[in-house]
């Protein structure tokens, strides 16, 4: 079958750094998704990586290593405002159970 | 580009009623995605398509739901009957040509069946 592990809930204090790990078993594997999705919003998606490595995109980074199964999104400089739940997904259709980050002043 | 546009956004009814939700994606997009969250399951894909030709949909719960495509710029999502377990809030995404990447979902339709 096909699954995708990540915690479901991660605290950090506002200006820190926060890594969600995220880990995947599926066959034919092309990359690994992040979505961010706030609460009574829509998800909205963050990155792709296809290959193995950190990916940055401003305060957000995601790294994949395909030989492990296993990726993370990186959030620095945390702003209160990221407070969200964040969805890793394969295959561009299966997505994870969602990590719901709370940020504490 | 508006987004993906979906309606209603709210849709309050009750048991043994027929519901239908439309979306339409984002001009250019060729795949369109229909899924549906709750908080015990998470976000579930019911159906895809590609180029309007139905390609997954293998989610899709039983018959009592259906979907269509008629044109590049219109879907529709349908259950019939509705039970109250269908309560949750059923998004419409669509994707360009870009292969496994990004999709933009469109704000969700917020289903409660009473």
């Amino acid at each position: 079958g096909q699954s995708l592990e990540q915690p479901s809930e991660v605290t950090a204090v506002e200006g820190a750094i926060v890594q969600i790990n995220c880990t995947y078993q599926t066959s034919g594997f092309y990359g690994l998704s992040w979505y961010q999705q706030h609460d009574g919003g829509a998800p909205t998606f963050l990155s792709y990586n296809a290959l193995d490595g950190l990916e940055e995109t401003g305060r957000f980074s995601s790294f994949l290593s395909r030989s492990d199964s296993y990726g993370y999104l990186l959030l620095q400089e945390l702003q209160m405002k990221d407070s969200a739940s964040y969805f890793c997904a394969v295959k561009r259709i299966i997505f994870g159970k969602g990590t719901r980050l709370h940020i504490l002043p | 580009d508006a987004g993906v546009i979906q309606s209603p956004r709210h849709e309050v009814t009750e048991m043994g009623q027929e519901v239908t939700l439309r979306c339409k994606p984002i001009s250019g997009h060729n795949s369109l995605f229909w899924y549906r969250q709750t908080m015990m399951r998470g976000l579930e894909l019911l159906i895809y398509f590609n180029n309007n030709v139905p390609i997954d949909d293998s989610g899709m719960p039983e018959d009592r739901f259906s979907a269509k495509m008629p044109n590049a710029s219109f879907s529709t999502l349908k259950i019939q009957p509705s039970e109250p377990r269908d309560s949750a809030v059923y998004f419409c995404a669509s994707g360009g040509t870009s292969g496994y990447n990004e999709q933009f979902f469109g704000p969700g339709t917020r289903l409660t069946v009473l």
